[in-house]
């Protein structure tokens, strides 16, 4: 069974620190895995990852994939308020149009 | 810009009515899906639909069904409403073989009551 274990489940930090979170995956045959911010209503798009190694960066928030360990991190540096929210990791598998989500993790950033 | 609608963001209803969920894109997307998110489990698959009349079952399909008579909209039908269907529903779309990322509709919080 296709699996996503994301950790922390919650996490609190003060403004300007670094987080980093994790997720981890087992998925049959892997396609790609997505990060997804989710604020009060619907997840927002972040990242696709497809490729071991390659960084991908949007402002603050940066993620790479490592296909040999079966894991992603997402990290955030200088976090501020607005970067509160749940964080959610998705796992595609090839040949499956469905998405594996993991719990998610909630991030509170304090002033 | 994608756009994915869902017809409630906050509904209450009672034990054994009959439940309505719709979600409409206007995107022309092949492939639409339903999911449920509840606090410590995250989001789980209910029902996905991958053409017009096309179904297939998710994770946690029962005591729900669906109907995709159109191909703009993908309803989520509750038989007979039970307090632990409560929860946040969110609908989502994608063009078919393009996966990476899904457009989300705003969410629909069902209370039963």
């Amino acid at each position: 069974e296709d699996k996503v274990v994301q950790s922390p489940l919650s996490l609190v930090v003060h403004e300007g620190d670094t987080v980093t979170l994790n997720c981890s995956y087992e998925v049959t045959n892997f396609r790609s895995l997505l990060w997804y911010k989710q604020e009060k209503k619907a997840p927002t798009f972040l990242f696709m990852l497809t490729s071991s190694g390659i960084e991908k960066k949007s402002g603050r928030l940066s993620s790479i994939l490592d296909k040999k360990e079966l894991f992603s991190i997402l990290n955030i540096t200088a976090t501020q308020t607005g970067d509160s929210a749940v964080y959610l990791c998705a796992v595609e598998p090839r040949g499956s149009e469905k998405l594996v989500f993991g719990k998610g993790t909630k991030l509170t950033v304090n002033p | 810009d994608v756009k994915v609608t869902q017809s409630s963001r906050y509904l209450v209803k009672r034990t054994g009515e009959k439940v309505f969920l719709e979600c409409v894109q206007d995107m022309d997307h092949e492939n639409m899906f339903w999911y449920r998110q509840d606090p410590g489990l995250g989001l789980r698959l209910i029902y996905f639909s991958y053409d017009v009349k096309m179904k297939e079952k998710g994770d946690i399909p029962e005591g729900y069904s669906v109907s995709r008579e159109k191909k703009e909209r993908f309803s989520l039908i509750l038989e007979s409403a039970s307090t632990n269907q409560t929860s946040m529903y969110l609908c989502a779309s994608i063009p078919r073989g393009l996966t990476y990322e899904q457009y989300f509709g705003p969410g629909t919080r069902l209370t039963v009551t």
